[in-house]
């Protein structure tokens, strides 16, 4: 079993859809979550970094972390054509002898449909 | 634009080359990191510098060797790479090991 399962999809939706991406992760050490967006032949661009639990707002993207349920989403407000891309979460532990080091999920594609 | 500059952008050599790639950061960053990113999969870490100094190597094989020269310079040197070496390599960096990691848009390596 992976670490961090990520559904790889590919999601498709119409423009202005709301978007929900999911992760989930069997190691309770994990504390800092990130969300990165990657274009076609481009390097990933981080979106959101949170830690711990709670939720966390930037304009149409809110990332929401349930460390109960060992469970990060990123949701997209009003998707636009521009958001088609591929969505990567990753997620670390607090400092020691695995500093730095991200465990990424599978990515998920999504295309976004005028 | 990123912030992390990678060059060459696309790079082909045999297999008896010797070549280098080379990441830049200007964002005052004291950790960087090499990645190998293999098509529709999310990168693999390799190495980790902290402080310019080597504190990860991802049991990477040796014909990859990395350098620090200092705190704003990545570099990978490569020499006798194997056809399934082709993959994306990406530089990331971070203010430290706790904080996010801000990635460059890679270097695109064929293997022939």
């Amino acid at each position: 079993q992976k670490e961090v399962e990520q559904d790889p999809g590919p999601l498709s939706v119409p423009e202005g859809a709301i978007v929900s991406l999911n992760c989930t992760y069997s190691n309770s050490a994990f504390q800092y979550f990130m969300w990165y967006r990657q274009y076609s032949r481009k390097g990933p661009e981080l979106l959101m970094y949170t830690y711990s639990s709670g939720n966390k707002e930037d304009g149409r993207f809110t990332a929401q972390v349930d460390k109960s349920s060992k469970y990060i989403s990123l949701f997209i407000r009003d998707s636009q054509p521009s958001d088609s891309a591929t969505y990567l979460c990753a997620m670390r532990r607090a400092g020691g002898t695995s500093y730095g080091k991200l465990t990424f999920g599978q990515g998920t594609i999504l295309t976004v449909h005028p | 634009d990123t912030e992390v500059t990678q060059t060459p952008k696309h790079l082909v050599m045999g297999m008896t080359n010797k070549k280098s790639l080379k990441c830049e950061q200007h964002m005052g960053h004291r950790a960087m990191y090499w990645y190998k990113q293999k098509a529709k999969k999310p990168p693999e870490l390799m190495f980790v510098y902290s402080y310019e100094k080597l504190s990860i190597n991802e049991s990477v094989p040796s014909r990859f060797s990395p350098e620090c020269p200092n705190s704003s310079l990545l570099n990978l040197h490569l020499h006798a790479l194997q056809p399934e070496d082709s993959a994306l390599y990406l530089c990331a960096s971070s203010q430290g090991g706790d904080q996010p990691q801000h990635f460059g848009d890679g270097t695109r390596l064929s293997i022939l």
